[in-house]
């Protein structure tokens, strides 16, 4: 069966720090896709970025990266620079080839910046 | 290009009424999910329909929920009668097919029941 854990429950930064959000996934499929998702106080779900299994080339869109190491079964994510408008909770969520495309989604991280 | 809509945004209602909620996909998208979530926990999957088949209903609660999605577009989820543990947000979400690709989501609708 499929597992997303998200450990850290909420992390809290000042402005212009670096964070890493974690996300540790299970799955018995060889062909899989991770996603990231964003979650602002307004409720709805922001799409962030898609990553299948065969790909785990690192990638980066502005202040946003991401690192999937298939080794350690992770797909973290790197926000540089945080600003308060990252202020959301981030989720991490993995759907199977074999699954019908349904997303399982982790627990989420709530991220908070300040001044 | 319009993103996936729903409404009623909000509704309170008393426990063992029912309520019901709709959602129009992006255009073109074959693929419609409902997910319920909970305070503090993240999204978990009702239904999805693959045009207007069901492709997995495994998590619906059938005894109180059902879904449909008629003419392949648009879909509604009904609670009937709800309960006081049905308080959470609902979330509609469309993509292109069931190949893997990303899910767009609605702004839901957060139900509470008193």
């Amino acid at each position: 069966a499929q597992k997303v854990t998200q450990a850290q429950t909420e992390i809290s930064v000042v402005e212009k720090e670096d964070v890493t959000l974690d996300c540790v996934y299970e799955t018995r499929d060889t062909t899989y896709y991770l996603f990231w998702y964003k979650q602002p106080p307004s409720g709805e779900l922001v799409f962030l970025i898609r990553r299948n299994s065969f790909d785990e080339q690192n990638e980066i869109s502005g202040r946003y990266s991401w690192n999937f190491q298939k080794s350690t079964s992770s797909f973290n994510f790197t926000i540089t620079a945080s600003q308060v408008v990252d202020s959301a909770v981030y989720f991490c969520a993995l759907s199977e080839e074999g699954g019908g495309n349904k997303l399982t989604f982790g627990t989420g991280t709530q991220l908070k910046v300040e001044l | 290009e319009a993103g996936v809509a729903q409404s009623p945004r909000y509704k309170i209602i008393e426990k063992r009424q029912s309520v019901a909620f709709w959602c129009n996909p992006i255009s073109g998208h074959a693929t419609l999910y409902w997910y319920q979530q909970i305070l503090g926990q993240g999204p978990k999957l009702l239904i999805q329909f693959q045009n207007n088949g069901v492709v997995d209903d495994s998590q619906l609660p059938k005894d109180r929920f059902s879904a449909e999605r008629l003419k392949g577009v648009d879909s509604t989820l009904k609670i009937q009668p709800a309960k006081l543990e049905d308080s959470a947000v609902y979330l509609c979400a469309s993509s292109l097919d069931l190949r893997g690709n990303e899910q767009f989501f609605g702004p839901g609708t957060r139900l509470t029941v008193l």
